[in-house]
């Protein structure tokens, strides 16, 4: 089946400082990738969709200069968190799909700025 | 605009009893519906999916979610609950000409012995 990867899966980094978040479909070429962010005991909040080539769709109420997203091929995106802030502290899961069938999850990624 | 409701926050049954986890939907046309599990600190893990066809669909783990037109309803059943479905539970909904997944709020499952 469809798998995707997310690297890394927990991250603790430097307030101030820029994290990279990748997201990698192993198996299938991701026509759409897509970013979430999930708050603790709270539901997953879409934040941009990115399709290869193109420039990311951001969700109203994101920031795209902090959270910026390149989806340089169709098996990989990646997420940067610039200048990051404790407010940043969240579970990021990136999604994949192809052709819109459903989706394939990765497995989130932890980050904690201290 | 699209959303998808989960009116329970948190259930809490019986080891061996059966569940019933309940999702709404605000759509105009019959959208692409899922049924999601989440462990703490984990990713999330396909439970079902509701494409068309046959509105009762069987997933992993013994859970089946039936479509209801008429109720704008996705429920998520299990007849006989085991520990370890003690989890968090998303119902989800893709904007079919969108490929945009909007998520419900969730539910979580305690089980006890």
């Amino acid at each position: 089946g469809a798998v995707v990867s997310q690297h890394p899966s927990r991250v603790i980094c430097k307030s101030g400082t820029s994290v990279k978040i990748e997201c990698r479909s192993l198996d299938f070429q991701a026509t759409t990738m897509f970013w979430y962010r999930q708050f603790p005991k709270q539901s997953l909040m879409l934040m941009a969709t990115s399709n290869e080539g193109s420039k990311a769709t951001y969700e109203q109420g994101v920031e795209k200069d902090k959270f910026l997203i390149n989806h340089a091929s169709l098996t990989l995106s990646t997420l940067t968190v610039t200048s990051a802030h404790p407010e940043d502290s969240s579970f990021y899961i990136c999604s994949a799909t192809q052709r819109g069938y459903g989706y394939t999850f990765g497995s989130g990624t932890r980050l904690t700025v201290v | 605009a699209q959303s998808v409701t989960q009116p329970d926050i948190h259930i809490t049954v019986s080891e061996g009893a059966s569940l019933e986890l309940r999702c709404n939907y605000s759509y105009g046309a019959t959208p692409y519906l899922f049924w999601y599990v989440q462990s703490p600190g984990q990713g999330l893990q396909l439970l079902l999916k509701y494409f068309s066809g046959d509105t009762l669909v069987q997933g992993i783990k013994g859970f089946e979610a039936e479509f209801k037109r008429s109720q704008s309803s996705f429920n998520l059943r299990k007849p006989s609950v085991h520990w370890s479905d003690a989890a968090e539970y998303f119902c989800a909904v893709m904007e079919t000409s969108y490929d945009k997944v909007i998520f419900g709020p969730g539910t979580s499952l305690s089980v006890i012995p």
